[in-house]
């Protein structure tokens, strides 16, 4: 079957590094996404990562190694507003991206 | 910017009833989604359609179906609700060739 497991739920607190694994099982891979949720939002969109290797893109990095189906998502310098949803995402040929089921964020002071 | 709009944030319908849940897109995106979300499960694709009169079914279409019949709309039908479709449903687009998907903002639908 096609599934992505990552972590229910981690804690951290300010200022600190935390990092989100996914480990993935699909067909047809393309490329790994993230997505952010916080509570009664819509999940938006993080980063991409399409080839093996770290994308950083601000305080947020990514990484992908397609030999292992395994990437992370990696979140410096913790604040508040971090505390939210995160999800991977397979990208899939005929364009369907199947979601993990999410890690949900906390983060205290 | 890319804008999705949903047609309703909240919903309560009675076991029974057809329900009619819509979603408009600005950005001439070719590929539309509707997911639902529930508490532990992520989001579970229903339908998918890359272009207009066209569907595909997801994960989990029992109970639901779709259409499509202009590009910018993309609509959600349970034909008789039921208590288990309690949940929020999330539509999403995406371009052909790109990666990112776009969501509305979710319809909260209740079926009591």
């Amino acid at each position: 079957g096609q599934s992505l497991e990552q972590p229910s739920e981690v804690t951290a607190v300010e200022g600190a590094i935390v990092q989100i694994n996914c480990t993935y099982q699909t067909s047809g891979f393309y490329g790994l996404s993230w997505y952010q949720q916080h509570d009664g939002g819509a999940p938006t969109f993080l980063s991409y990562n399409a080839l093996d290797g770290l994308e950083e893109t601000g305080r947020f990095s990514s990484f992908l190694s397609r030999s292992d189906s395994y990437g992370y998502l990696l979140l410096q310098e913790l604040q508040m507003k971090d505390s939210a949803s995160y999800f991977c995402a397979a990208q899939q040929a005929g364009t369907a991206l199947i979601f993990g089921k999410g890690t949900t964020l906390s983060v205290s002071s | 910017d890319v804008k999705v709009t949903q047609s309703s944030r909240y919903l309560v319908k009675r076991t029974g009833e057809k329900v009619f849940l819509e979603c408009v897109q600005d950005m001439d995106h070719e590929n539309m989604f509707w997911y639902r979300q529930d508490p532990g499960l992520g989001l579970r694709l229903i339908y998918f359609s890359y272009d207009v009169k066209m569907k595909e079914k997801g994960d989990i279409p029992e109970g639901y179906s779709v259409s499509r019949e202009k590009k910018e709309r993309f609509s959600l039908i349970l034909e008789s609700a039921s208590t288990n479709q309690t949940s929020m449903y999330l539509c999403a687009t995406y371009n052909a060739g790109g990666y990112e998907q776009y969501f509305g903002p979710g319809t909260r639908l209740t079926v009591t």
